[in-house]
């Protein structure tokens, strides 16, 4: 099970980390990613972290502002946002990557906005 | 960067119809495909893998094709619960991508 928190109402140019707490597997033995989905749009990919942590990945969209990282004491992942913008605002969902992305998170919605 | 492409965007038909959706990627990603299915207000759902295996639990009437640049996402036989929008995306290359979605209702 991925629980995903942290979301909320930000103004542009600030900052929020988002938290995915995994239960029931160990984030050491999965990728996990970060989508998000801007309300009424489609599946964005946004970054994933390797089962050893040393790889990360970001859609180009959001790399430089970006960082996932992780805490395997607390088996959760981490997606630090930084100089928020309004084209950030989305359903922020993380995932396990197991043949296919499976299971989801049921999202945590991020809103920047003045 | 990988681009991905669905079509058609919406389509409408009658429980008991077979329904295609094909997505084609701007390069080679051999059988690297995933299909989703998302109903409003929900996470996506996995339910085809490797661009032909069935996740587990998934109804059979849901079957994917296609190798390279060219695939398919069929329902044999459409039904009410089959709502939905269905999302390919590759696992090819980073970054990862998804395509705009196909929306499917009951006419």
């Amino acid at each position: 099970q991925l629980v995903e928190s942290g979301g909320g109402v930000v103004q542009p140019g600030r900052s929020l980390r988002l938290s995915c707490a995994a239960s029931g597997f160990s984030i050491s033995d999965y990728a996990l990613h970060w989508v998000r989905q801007a309300p009424g749009k489609g599946l964005e990919w946004v970054a994933v972290i390797s089962f050893d942590g040393d790889i990360q990945y970001y859609a180009d969209s959001v790399k430089g502002r970006f960082t996932i990282s992780r805490d395997t004491s607390k088996n959760t992942v981490y997606l630090q946002m930084n100089t928020l913008k309004r084209e950030d605002t989305a359903l922020y969902f993380c995932a396990r990557e197991q043949r296919g992305y499976k299971p989801w998170g049921q999202g945590t919605l991020v809103t920047v906005s003045s | 960067d990988i681009q991905m492409t669905q079509s058609p965007s919406s389509l409408s038909a009658s429980v008991g119809d077979r329904v295609t959706i094909t997505c084609q990627a701007s390069q080679d990603i051999i059988n690297y495909l995933n299909w989703y299915q998302q109903k409003p207000g929900k996470a996506p759902k996995l339910l085809i893998y490797d661009a032909s295996n069935l996740e587990t639990g998934v109804p059979s009437r849901f079957s994917g094709s296609g190798s390279g640049t060219d695939f398919s996402f069929t329902i044999s036989s459409l039904q009410p619960e089959d709502i939905a929008t269905y999302y390919c995306q590759q696992y090819d290359h980073f970054p990862r991508s998804f395509g705009p979605g196909t929306k499917v209702d009951i006419k």
